[in-house]
C-alpha cells in the first residue's frame, strides 16, 4: 500500500513569491491534515480537510490556504512568502471516522524562503 | 488550553541501556495521547497511542508508555536502546476538531 506522498521534497522560493505544496493521501483516506514544523517552534497545526471541505484551521494568517480535490489529494498554498515561512511542511491523512487515531504522515516538503 | 511539555530537549543514552522520555500534558478531559518518532529528514511515525483502558501501552519497535492520570504524564520507555533508535521523539495530545497538540520534541542520541 502506498503511503502518504508529498511533493516536491524540497522547494526554494524568494520572499514575496507563492509556494504550492501537494499531498496525496493513502487510498481510502478522506481526511488530510497539514502541519508546519519550523525550527524552534515545533509542530503547528495548519489545516484540516475532509470530503473536500476545510474543517478547521490553525492560528495562521489567511495567506496560508489550500484545498482538497475530489480524489482527496490536497494542495497547500502559501502566498506572499516571508522568511519565517521556511519550515518542513508535513501532511497526514486518515479515515474521517478514525480522526486523530489514524494519522499517517508523509515525509514532508522542505520549504526554504530566501 | 491543551498543552504538552517534553522537559528534555536532548537525551544521551548508551547503546543497550534503558530509556525513559518524559511527557506531561494539560488537558481538561480524558486525553488521547500519542508518541511519534521522526528520523532525520523524515516524516513522523506513530509509535503508540493511548485512548482508554490499560494504562500501559505497547507500541512498535519495543517501546511502551504508561499513562498516569494523577501525574498528567505519558512517559515513553524502552528497556534496551539500539543505535537505530537515534531520532527525535514527539509526544502529542488529541485536541478537539481532530488536531494534535505537540510537545517540542526530545532528541535521542545513542552513545556506542
Amino acid at each position: 500500500e502506498a503511503g502518504v506522498t508529498q511533493s516536491p521534497t524540497h522547494l526554494i522560493k524568494t520572499r514575496g513569491q507563492q509556494a504550492t505544496l501537494r499531498c496525496s493521501p493513502i487510498s481510502g483516506h478522506t481526511s488530510v491534515y497539514w502541519y508546519q514544523q519550523a525550527l524552534g517552534l515545533g509542530l503547528q497545526f495548519l489545516l484540516w480537510y475532509d470530503e473536500g471541505e476545510e474543517r478547521n484551521r490553525g492560528n495562521f494568517p489567511p495567506r496560508f490556504s489550500g484545498r482538497q480535490f475530489p480524489n482527496y489529494s490536497s494542495e497547500l498554498n502559501v502566498n506572499a512568502l516571508e522568511l519565517e515561512d521556511s519550515a518542513l511542511y508535513l501532511c497526514a491523512s486518515s479515515w474521517r471516522r478514525q480522526g486523530i487515531g489514524g494519522y499517517t504522515f508523509g515525509s514532508g516538503t522542505r520549504l526554504t524562503v530566501v | 488550553a491543551q498543552s504538552v511539555t517534553q522537559p528534555d530537549i536532548h537525551i544521551t543514552v548508551s547503546e543497550g541501556a534503558s530509556l525513559e522520555l518524559r511527557c506531561n500534558y494539560s488537558y481538561g478531559a480524558t486525553p488521547y495521547l500519542f508518541w511519534y518518532v521522526q528520523s532525520p529528514g523524515q516524516g513522523l511515525q506513530l509509535l503508540l497511542k493511548y485512548f482508554s483502558g490499560d494504562t500501559l501501552v505497547q507500541g512498535i519497535k519495543g517501546f511502551e508508555a504508561e499513562f498516569k492520570r494523577s501525574q498528567s504524564s505519558f512517559n515513553l520507555r524502552k528497556p534496551s536502546v539500539h543505535w537505530s533508535d537515534a531520532a527525535e521523539y514527539f509526544c502529542a495530545v488529541g485536541a478537539p476538531n481532530y488536531q494534535l497538540i505537540w510537545g517540542a520534541g526530545t532528541k535521542l542520541i545513542i552513545k556506542p
